[in-house]
């Protein structure tokens, strides 16, 4: 079986900080990996994945993750936060040629000013 | 232009009592999902259809019925309704052959008084 642990579950950084959002699996088959975001009383929504190719796959607003197969984790970072980052943020995996995603507890993100 | 909608935005409703969750996709997808996020924020897979077909029904009590009358659309029924029940729940979509690529509602707040 698969699983998803997000060990830090708030994370509160300064605006124009850097941060990292860390997202651990475990899984005896090759797995897909996303990070999905959740703004206040909104669904979540599509950050990044990593399907295969390069280990490092970006977002449009400047998240990164970078998918580390030894030590299974999918780490998320941006160099400056914003005000507007803040969210709640899970990591998820989903086995390969199968339709289930199986998430994380989430990590809120709060940036402070 | 909504891609994905769910009604009522908010439910509450008292113990025993029957209740309905609807949500329609304009996205042209195939497959859609229900999930139940926990006050915890923790979401977990409920049911997912296939272009009207039940693919996943995780561990659900039989309390949860799931209707798919075309594509377009998976109604959530629940029957007597109990206090554990209380959660939000998310309507997805995702298109084909996108792995892991879901696209959520805006959730369903339903309180069980």
């Amino acid at each position: 079986a698969q699983s998803v642990t997000q060990l830090d579950s708030q994370v509160p950084v300064f605006e124009e900080a850097p941060v990292e959002l860390r997202c651990n699996y475990s899984s005896s088959v090759s797995v897909y990996l996303f990070w999905y975001v959740q703004y206040p009383n909104q669904g979540l929504q599509l950050l990044l994945k990593y399907l295969s190719g390069s280990t490092l796959v970006k977002s449009i607003n400047g998240f990164e993750a970078e998918f580390n197969k030894s030590q299974t984790s999918f780490h998320l970072r941006k160099p400056s936060v914003h005000i507007s980052d803040t969210a709640e943020y899970f990591c998820a995996v989903s086995v390969k040629n199968t339709d289930k995603l199986i998430f994380g507890t989430g990590t809120r993100l709060q940036v402070f000013p | 232009d909504t891609a994905v909608s769910q009604t009522p935005k908010y439910l509450v409703t008292q113990m025993g009592n029957d209740k309905s969750i609807k949500c329609e996709q304009n996205l042209g997808h195939d497959t859609m999902y229900w999930y139940k996020q926990d006050s915890k924020k923790f979401l977990k897979i409920m049911f997912s259809y296939n272009n009207k077909e039940l693919i996943i029904n995780e561990t659900v009590p039989n309390r949860f019925s799931p209707k798919s009358p075309d594509k377009a659309h998976l109604n959530l029924h629940i029957n007597s309704l109990e206090l554990g029940d209380s959660a939000v729940y998310f309507c997805a979509s995702r298109p084909h052959d996108r792995a892991g690529e879901q696209y959520f509602g805006p959730g369903t707040r339903l309180t069980v008084t």
